[in-house]
């Protein structure tokens, strides 16, 4: 497709369950980022890849959030025993390159709506 | 740690008037960037406007045009010629020049454009 695509849209669980989050970058976008949207909140950064590594996952609030991205393109995010407060918007976005040059603009996704019960 | 802080939780304006949202933020860097992103129901998050923060010159991009202040640390928005279609979240954000590439969002201002 054209721009980043995330699945499912919305997603609702229990709480303790496990869930997984995928995100579609623009084809040819090496880097990718997550990012959590709290209600009446901006977005807040959680991890970016670089290729197939995460470059950086300071942004990560504990060891139950994990993400992937296998093959340097699509990622998940997994998200295990799952709380009330992981209720969010997830975002995904994508970069053709991640420097400081041009082509550094991030391109959203329209998210996850994820609901915990 | 960079912080972007928008004082304005909502506003609104008629259509074809002219609105200023207000961003300031924090950081110890010279080198960096400010955007604005604006967030309409659909929650695509849209680029509006990009500055980096070497170029003086302010940046501008059809209707949206900003006045950044580095020294004060302040980053406006301002929309003229509003349109209905601006009804959205705006956001202000931040990025370093080096390093991790993340992005530094504000909490937002809910603009509405009355007819």
């Amino acid at each position: 497709g054209a721009g980043v695509s995330q699945t499912p849209s919305n997603k609702v669980t229990e709480k303790g369950k496990y869930v997984e989050l995928r995100c579609d970058p623009i084809s040819g976008h090496t880097a990718l980022y997550w990012y959590r949207q709290s209600l009446g909140q901006g977005p807040e950064f959680l991890i970016y890849f670089q290729g197939t590594g995460a470059a950086d996952d300071s942004g990560l609030p504990n060891d139950r959030f994990f993400a992937v991205r296998p093959e340097g393109s699509v990622s998940t995010l997994k998200i295990q025993r799952t709380e009330r407060g992981d209720s969010a918007v997830y975002l995904c976005a994508s970069s053709l390159v991640a420097g400081s040059s041009g082509g550094n603009e991030q391109f959203f996704g329209p998210g996850t709506r994820l609901t915990v019960l | 740690a960079q912080t972007v802080t928008q004082s304005q939780p909502e506003m609104s304006v008629q259509e074809a008037e002219t609105v200023t949202l207000s961003c300031t933020y924090d950081t110890s860097e010279n080198n960096y960037y400010l955007f604005w992103y604006k967030q309409p129901p659909s929650r695509q998050m849209i680029l509006v406007i990009r500055q980096e923060a070497y170029k003086q010159q302010n940046a501008t991009e059809n209707r949206f045009s900003v006045n950044f202040q580095k020294a004060a640390k302040s980053f406006s928005l301002k929309i003229s010629d509003s349109q209905l279609g601006d009804t959205a979240m705006y956001f202000c954000a931040h990025r370093s020049g080096a390093g991790s590439y993340q992005l530094t969002f504000g909490k937002g201002t809910k603009l509405s454009v009355i007819p």
